[in-house]
């Protein structure tokens, strides 16, 4: 069965470094998410992308995040300057069309120290 | 805006009693909704899914939800409970107009008690 892959599963990092997460969404899909969920709380939405866009953000997808498709099959979501507080477990998922269900990988860890 | 309320962040059941987990959404328009399961360390697995179609449905591991218009509700339910169900529950909702995304509700952490 297709399932959408994420690599890392587990990132230690220093604050202030760059942290790239890689996902491998399903392949016929053609919506793509990243979600965070800090330990404890909340499955939060982080930023959908279509088209080879973005086409929504949340407030918490600040100028430190970026997003890229660059080869058409990867999607990667990059912290720029990583915070204490970005310390989470990252989440991509897929989706096949608009009202679908979504599809979530198994997450990376990312802790920062 | 569009969100989902789960009430209970705690649940309690008895190994073979009935699981009710609450889940009452705001909109005035039907939406897509959806249980989701994260079992501990691991991610989000899809339990079922309501896309306006039959009102009551069936999702795996022997879970069934009941979408209910005139009260905004979409609760989660399982006749009897197994040790295997303990894990946090999220409600979602999506919308097929407008943005696309998915929202969660705050979740309900289901123990059971042997």
């Amino acid at each position: 069965e297709p399932e959408v892959t994420q690599t890392p599963s587990h990132q230690v990092t220093q604050m202030g470094q760059e942290v790239i997460l890689r996902c491998v969404p399903i392949s016929n899909h053609l919506y793509f998410y990243w979600y965070r969920q800090i330990l404890g709380q909340k499955v939060e939405f982080l930023v959908s992308f279509y088209n080879n866009e973005i086409s929504e953000k949340s407030e918490i997808f600040d100028d430190q995040f970026s997003v890229e498709r660059p080869d058409g099959s990867n999607f990667t979501l990059k912290i720029r300057s990583t915070k204490l507080e970005d310390s989470a477990m990252y989440f991509c998922a897929s989706s096949p069309g608009r009202s679908g269900e979504l599809f979530f990988g198994e997450g990376s860890r990312l802790t920062v120290l | 805006a569009q969100s989902v309320t789960q009430l209970g962040s705690h649940v309690s059941v008895s190994e073979g009693a009935l699981v009710l987990l609450r889940c009452n959404y705001s909109s005035s328009v039907p939406p897509y909704l959806f249980w989701y399961v994260q079992y501990p360390n691991q991610g989000l697995q899809l339990l079922l899914k309501y896309t306006s179609a039959a009102t009551l449905v069936k999702g795996i591991n022997g879970f069934e939800a009941e979408f209910k218009k005139s009260e905004t509700s979409f609760h989660l339910t399982k006749p009897s409970a197994h040790m295997s169900d303990a894990a946090e529950y999220f409600c979602a909702v999506r919308y097929n107009f407008g943005n696309e995304k998915l929202t969660f509700g705050t979740g309900t952490r289901l123990t059971i008690i042997p």
